[in-house]
């Protein structure tokens, strides 16, 4: 059983440089979610995916955030020019896309901006 | 708008007693649906239990339990005969009907600690 993974599991980065996290969903989900998680909040909701279809998007997702799900499999969180503020837990999620809509989260990337 | 509201930062219980965690919640969509998901130190979410607004009863799985009052907008959890494996971040959420229905709407947590 293969659940939602996430890779890497830890980043580190100096203020300004380029990240890329990658999430791969379990496998026959259709649906694929990006939430962003700080000290003592619960996760916040920064884009959705059906397929490879960017559906929604957070005001929260600046500019300087682009995600991608190319093939409808796996997708990337791209996070340009970092700031200390971007410093979080990024989640990933998927589901089946059906009315309950349970959602299985993966382990998540702590990134953190030097 | 939805919104989720957990009043209880930190909560405190025995092993092998009951436990309720409080959560209530806002919106206008005519249908949602109510989740609660555990986070353990380790980071992962973990889906525990779900209640849908025109579900007629209240949702359980074993010893996880939703006390859903629609006419109050309340949805807590409540874990039986609690082990210490419990202790955790607990979160409600929640997802709506309308624009963004597919988003879930989390609120800030309460940590459960489980004292032997």
């Amino acid at each position: 059983d293969t659940g939602v993974s996430q890779n890497p599991r830890h980043k580190i980065t100096k203020r300004g440089q380029n990240v890329t996290f990658r999430c791969d969903p379990i496998s026959e989900h259709n649906r694929l979610y990006w939430y962003r998680q700080t000290l003592g909040q619960g996760p916040e909701f920064l884009t959705y995916f059906q397929n490879e279809a960017q559906l929604e998007k957070s005001r929260l997702l600046s500019d300087r955030f682009s995600a991608e799900r190319p093939k409808g499999s796996f997708s990337t969180l791209e996070i340009q020019r970092t700031e200390q503020g971007d410093s979080a837990m990024y989640l990933c999620a998927s589901s089946l896309g059906l009315v309950v809509n349970e959602q299985f989260f993966g382990p998540g990337t702590r990134l953190t901006v030097l | 708008a939805q919104k989720i509201t957990q009043t209880q930062p930190g909560m405190f219980v025995q092993e092998k007693e009951a436990v309720t965690l409080d959560c209530t919640y806002d919106t206008s969509d005519p249908s949602y649906g109510l989740f609660w998901y555990k986070q353990p130190s380790s980071g992962e979410m973990i889906f525990l239990i779900y209640q849908g607004s025109y579900d007629q009863q209240n949702a359980t799985e074993g010893r996880y339990s939703l006390n859903f009052q629609k006419a109050r907008k309340s949805a807590n959890l409540v874990i039986s005969a609690s082990q210490l494996g419990d202790s955790a971040m607990y979160f409600c959420a929640m997802s709506g009907s309308g624009a963004g229905s597919y988003q879930l709407t989390f609120g800030k947590g309460t940590k459960l600690s489980v004292i032997p």
